[in-house]
């Protein structure tokens, strides 16, 4: 079973700053997801990487299959971007996501 | 635009009580899931659904069991709610092949 780690659990930071959250697992992966939650529940899908890089507007995601690491980047930040950031692998076939325990990023004015 | 919907955002029910989740997406996709959330564990599978009638134990099913009897609904079974089970609920689907899991959002169940 895949073991998925984040870092760090709580993350309080300014308005503008650099953000940085980052996700290891133990075991190959067919793919690994970036999510972010709202306050009141609602998930919604950032990014699903299997290599490289992706960007989508303020928010980078990364991988390093070699390393078995994912970094979450989010630029110039904002207090609408306070959220729990979740890091979820999968292994392929039907199977249901592991996920991490989440990154609870608040951003201050 | 995709669309999962649970049947309840708040639910309370009394220990010993059948308790019935259901989910719905209307995206015409095959594969279901039904993960619970807990402070400090994160979100982990309970079962999930390849397509209708076929279901699939996740990694914590205990007290739990499923019923897809059509391609859009899937459903979450308490047969005998305690109280370990107050926790928040989330179903999710996703097209067979597909990557993107489309969440619902959530039931949060308090067992008094």
């Amino acid at each position: 079973k895949n073991e998925v780690e984040q870092s760090p659990q709580n993350l309080t930071a300014q308005e503008g700053e650099f953000i940085t959250i980052n996700c290891s697992y133990s075991v190959g992966i067919s793919a690994l997801h970036w999510l972010q939650q709202h306050p009141g529940g609602g998930i919604v899908s950032l990014f699903m990487l299997s290599s490289g890089k992706k960007k989508h507007g303020r928010l980078i995601a990364t991988i390093n299959i070699q390393e078995k690491h994912s970094s979450l980047h989010i630029t110039a930040s904002h207090p609408r971007d306070s959220a729990v950031y979740i890091c979820a692998v999968r292994h392929g076939g039907a199977d249901g996501l592991t996920f991490g325990k989440g990154t609870h990023l608040i951003i201050q004015p | 635009d995709v669309k999962v919907t649970q049947s309840s955002r708040y639910l309370v029910k009394r220990t010993g009580e059948k308790v019935f989740l259901e989910c719905v997406q209307d995206m015409d996709h095959e594969n279901m899931f039904w993960y619970r959330q807990d402070p400090g564990l994160g979100l982990r599978l309970i079962y999930f659904s390849y397509d209708v009638k076929m279901k699939e134990k996740g990694d914590i099913p205990e007290g739990y069991s499923v019923s897809r009897e059509k391609k859009e609904r899937f459903s979450l079974i308490l047969e005998s709610a305690s109280t370990n089970q107050t926790s928040m609920y989330l179903c999710a689907s996703r097209r067979s092949g597909g990557e993107t899991q489309y969440f619902g959002p959530g039931t949060r169940l308090l067992v008094l």
